[in-house]
């Protein structure tokens, strides 16, 4: 069975302090390892995209990086508008076509 | 294109009413999967379609669950017999398989439709 972790829970960063939030994964057979952004009451809005180990994509503040076990989404500079509950999910080659989530980190900027 | 909609956003029901959501997804694509999330928890897969085939239902989908997509379009999710414990906000999402299914294919959200049983 497919399962990720998302650590830590909650973080809260000063305006331009820049962190990491983790992903950790199993998968049975890696498809892709997907980022999303959700704002209360919302929708995921998807962000990354990753397919193999060693993969890294970058998107204004945010950069997502790949190994065998695990994702970070770093995060640079961040902004008050970046605050958001960042998830991470997986997809499979063995069982449901559909993706696998974690629980989601919690990020609040504070100006 | 205008994205992945769902109708109603929000619905409050009485325990035992039957329900039901309309999900429109993003034109031309192929994939349209229902979710589940409830408060501090991530989506939770339901069920997918590939056109008008329902390919896979998950275990979390019980026989109160019924979804359908005629002609491989829209699809509308029902829960018959709300229970409390159905309160949640459901999700709809689309992609589109091109192809052999051998990447990850990027699935696109909807807003997600509320649900609360009283």
């Amino acid at each position: 069975e497919d399962q990720v972790t998302q650590s830590p829970e909650a973080l809260r960063l000063q305006e331009g302090e820049s962190s990491s939030l983790n992903c950790s994964y199993t998968v049975s057979g890696l498809r892709g390892l997907f980022w999303y952004r959700q704002d209360p009451g919302k929708g995921p809005e998807f962000l990354f995209t990753l397919y193999s180990a060693g993969e890294e994509k970058e998107k204004e503040r945010l950069k997502a990086t790949l190994t065998k076990k695990e994702s970070f989404l770093h995060i640079t500079a961040p902004k008050p508008e970046d605050s958001a509950t960042y998830l991470c999910a997986v997809q499979g080659r063995g069982g449901a076509d559909g993706l696998t989530f974690g629980k989601g980190t919690h990020l609040i900027i504070q100006p | 294109d205008t994205g992945v909609s769902q109708d109603p956003r929000h619905k409050i029901t009485k325990r035992g009413q039957n329900v039901t959501f309309r999900c429109d997804p993003i034109s031309e694509h192929n994939r349209l999967y229902w979710y589940r999330q409830t408060l501090g928890q991530g989506p939770e897969f339901l069920t997918y379609f590939q056109n008008e085939a329902q390919l896979e239902k998950s275990r979390l989908l019980s026989d109160r669950f019924s979804a359908e997509r005629p002609k491989g379009s829209f699809s509308t999710l029902e829960i018959q017999r709300t229970e409390q414990g159905d309160s949640a906000m459901y999700l709809c999402a689309s992609s589109l398989l091109q192809g052999q299914d051998i990447f990850g294919n990027t699935i696109y959200f909807g807003e997600g439709s509320w649900l609360t049983v009283v």
